[in-house]
C-alpha cells in the first residue's frame, strides 16, 4: 500500500522558519518526481515546489523561490521542503504528492504550515 | 503563474451530465497537453481523476472524462451521482518545470 505522511507543520512566527518532511513507503520512492502543493483555508491547491528523482532538478512557483528549499533522501525514502522568511500568506496545508504521468497520483494527508505572530 | 480559471460552481441533478471548463493561455493550456484534474471532497487530499488531458487512472469511473480545445480544458461527469459532489480542480504544466492549478470549482448534485 502506498502511503505518504507529512510532519513538521506548526505555529511559526513571521520571518522565522520550519522544515516539513514527508515519509514514504509502498513505491519505490527513487523513481519518481516529488512535489509539495498547499492550499490555504478554503482557498484552492498551489503547486509549490518538485523534484526530480536522484534530486538533480528542482523548480518553485515564484512567490517562494528563494524562500524554500525542496530536497529528498532516497535512502530513508524521504522528501523535505525547508521554509524560511515565512510570511502570514504562506499558511497553509501542505500536501507531499507523487508525481506519475504529469499528474499526481498519490498524496499525503497534509500537515498545517500556520504563520502568525 | 497566474491561476487558471474556472467557474466557481456548477450544479446537477442526479443522472444528469455537467461540465467544468478549465481555461489558460498560451502559456499553459495552449501549448502543453499536460492537463490533469483532482476532486477533493471536505478534509480530504485531492484524488487524481484525469491526466495528461484525457487518460484516467485505473479505478477511476468512466462517468468521468475530460478534453481539450485551445486554451480550455473541460471536465465531463456523466450520469451525475450524489458522491461526486466535491470541489474540482485543474491543473497545467506551465513550462520550465512548473505548473499552475485552477482556480476550483464547486459541484453540487440538487
Amino acid at each position: 500500500e502506498v502511503q505518504l505522511v507529512e510532519s513538521g507543520g506548526g505555529l511559526v512566527q513571521p520571518g522565522g522558519s520550519l522544515r516539513l518532511s514527508c515519509a514514504v513507503s509502498g513505491f519505490t520512492f527513487s523513481s519518481y518526481w516529488m512535489s509539495w502543493v498547499r492550499q490555504a483555508s478554503g482557498k484552492g491547491l498551489e503547486w509549490v515546489a518538485n523534484i526530480k528523482q536522484d534530486g538533480s532538478q528542482n523548480h518553485y512557483v515564484d512567490s517562494v523561490k528563494g524562500r524554500f528549499t525542496i530536497s529528498r533522501d532516497n535512502g530513508k525514502n524521504s522528501q523535505f521542503l525547508q521554509m524560511n522568511y515565512l510570511r502570514v500568506e504562506d499558511t497553509a496545508v501542505y500536501y507531499c504528492a507523487r508525481a506519475n504521468n504529469n499528474g499526481w497520483d498519490y498524496w499525503g494527508q497534509g500537515t498545517l504550515v500556520t504563520v502568525s505572530s | 503563474q497566474s491561476a487558471l480559471t474556472q467557474p466557481a460552481s456548477v450544479s446537477g441533478s442526479p443522472g444528469q451530465s455537467i461540465t467544468i471548463s478549465c481555461t489558460g493561455t498560451s502559456s499553459d493550456i495552449g501549448t502543453y497537453n499536460v492537463v490533469s484534474w483532482y476532486q477533493q471532497h471536505p478534509g480530504k487530499a485531492p484524488k487524481l481523476m484525469i491526466y495528461e488531458v484525457t487518460k484516467r487512472p485505473s479505478g477511476v469511473s468512466n462517468r468521468f472524462s475530460a478534453s481539450k480545445s485551445g486554451y480550455t480544458a473541460s471536465l465531463t461527469i456523466s450520469g451525475l451521482q450524489a458522491e461526486d459532489e466535491a470541489d474540482y480542480y485543474c491543473c497545467s504544466y506551465a513550462g520550465s518545470g512548473t505548473y499552475v492549478f485552477g482556480t476550483g470549482t464547486k459541484v453540487t448534485v440538487l
